[in-house]
């Protein structure tokens, strides 16, 4: 199986603050995703990854980054936190045409 | 006009009935589809793709209409368990650059 994992579940920051959030995946997928998701808006995209040192903006990349040093890791950094930023963040893997995609259990960041 | 639209429901349904819920999506070119399945407080998790023949996993049927540009997902004999929110999940613009919709809620009761 698929194992996506994130660096905390819940997360307590404060405004201004710079935030890392951090995701594993252990089965060599190619292809890496940071989403967040909030009550009736769904799963938006915030960045995405196709390759080690390759990132590309998603539907809603203002006021994050992202760093993919290594294949199997993929960071999403929040530069100067914003109380809407509060949210759940999920990451995801996947590999080949299809499009399916694996997710971690999420972080959910409260900025106060 | 959002590129993938469901009902948010609920859909309140008694143990052992059958379900359906319903999907529209916008980009014509659209190439996969998926229905995932999220429990409370949890990830999203696949439960099937959805291909042009429609496909049948067990209990859940997911079919595809291309020319009117919906999916659906029947649930046959529904369990408690069965109880999550489900996302109809659109390929729309490129490799792997996947769209949700919101996702449709299902309660099953005893």
């Amino acid at each position: 199986d698929v194992k996506v994992t994130q660096s905390s579940r819940y997360l307590v920051k404060r405004t201004g603050e710079k935030v890392f959030l951090e995701c594993v995946q252990d089965m060599d997928h190619e292809n890496m995703f940071w989403y967040r998701q909030d009550p009736g808006l769904g799963l938006r995209l915030i960045y995405f990854s196709y390759d080690v040192k390759m990132k590309e903006k998603g539907d809603i990349p203002e006021g994050y980054s992202v760093s993919r040093e290594k294949k199997e890791r993929f960071s999403l950094i929040l530069e100067s936190a914003s109380t809407n930023q509060t949210s759940m963040y999920l990451c995801a893997c996947g590999q080949g045409p299809s499009g399916e995609q694996y997710f971690g259990p999420g972080t959910r960041l409260t900025v106060t | 006009r959002k590129e993938v639209e469901q009902d948010p429901g609920p859909f309140n349904v008694p143990e052992g009935a059958t379900v359906a819920f319903n999907c529209t999506y916008s980009n014509s070119a659209s190439q996969s589809f998926f229905w995932y399945r999220q429990d409370c407080r949890k990830e999203p998790k696949l439960l099937m793709s959805v291909y042009s023949s429609g496909n049948e996993d067990g209990r859940f049927t997911a079919q595809l209409n291309r020319a009117s540009q919906y999916i659906s997902l029947l649930i046959r004999d529904s369990k408690l368990s069965d109880s999550a929110t489900y996302l109809c999940v659109v390929n729309s613009r490129s490799f792997q650059k996947l769209v949700f919709g919101t996702g449709t809620r299902l309660l099953v009761s005893p």
